[in-house]
């Protein structure tokens, strides 16, 4: 069965780089997705990369998959207050029902 | 910019009381899911729609119920309404065999 783990909590200070963690445990072909989510609103897809990818860097955002250990991760450059947010991590399974399981969500707060 | 709209955003009713949330998108999407999320961020998926007549349970049991009577409506209802109802309720949408999602702002619902 999917199962997506992420840590809960991540300060950072401002300027600094954050990077956001997750693991996954099923071996198939799969989809990861990093979600956002801000104070009172949904999720808004940030950025996504399927298991046959290592990297994928989109402006400050650079994802990289370790498929050996399952392991996913999100790098935010130069964090701004702005990124203060809840970030998810999701896997899906190509063949399936394409029904995302989500990860618990990492709080990063960002502090001057 | 997610065309997605969810209805009322704050809701506050006694026990008992039948309600449902309302969930309309424009984007002519066929899949539509609702989850629940706690006070840890946690989400789970509550209901999930493949289209037109499809309704689907999640993997968290729950009271409510569902409708898919046209595309771009999906409203949840609670037939009477308990406190442990109380949570933020996320409506999203996504085509068929991708998991970008796209989610409303949510509706938040006290139960006292």
């Amino acid at each position: 069965g999917e199962d997506v783990e992420q840590s809960l909590f991540l300060s950072v200070r401002e300027g600094d780089s954050s990077v956001i963690n997750c693991t996954y445990t099923d071996s198939s072909s799969t989809y990861l997705y990093w979600y956002k989510q801000e104070p009172g609103a949904g999720l808004q897809l940030l950025t996504y990369i399927f298991s046959n990818m290592d990297m994928k860097q989109d402006q400050r955002l650079t994802v990289l998959l370790n498929k050996k250990d399952k392991h996913l991760s999100l790098r935010i450059a130069d964090t701004q207050t702005g990124d203060s947010a809840i970030y998810f991590c999701a896997e899906i399974l190509t063949g399936g029902s394409y029904i995302p399981t989500f990860g618990r969500g990492t709080s990063l707060i960002v502090h001057p | 910019e997610a065309d997605i709209y969810q209805t009322p955003r704050y809701l506050v009713i006694g026990t008992g009381k039948k309600i449902t949330l309302e969930c309309s998108q424009t984007m002519g999407h066929d899949k539509m899911y609702w989850y629940q999320q706690d006070p840890g961020m946690e989400l789970h998926l509550i209901h999930y729609s493949y289209g037109v007549n499809s309704t689907e349970k999640g993997d968290l049991s729950s009271e409510s119920t569902v409708s898919r009577i046209r595309t771009e409506h999906f409203p949840l209802t609670l037939e009477s309404a308990r406190p442990s109802h109380t949570s933020q309720y996320l409506c999203a949408s996504s085509e068929l065999g991708t998991g970008e999602l796209f989610f409303g702002e949510g509706s938040r619902l006290t139960v006292l």
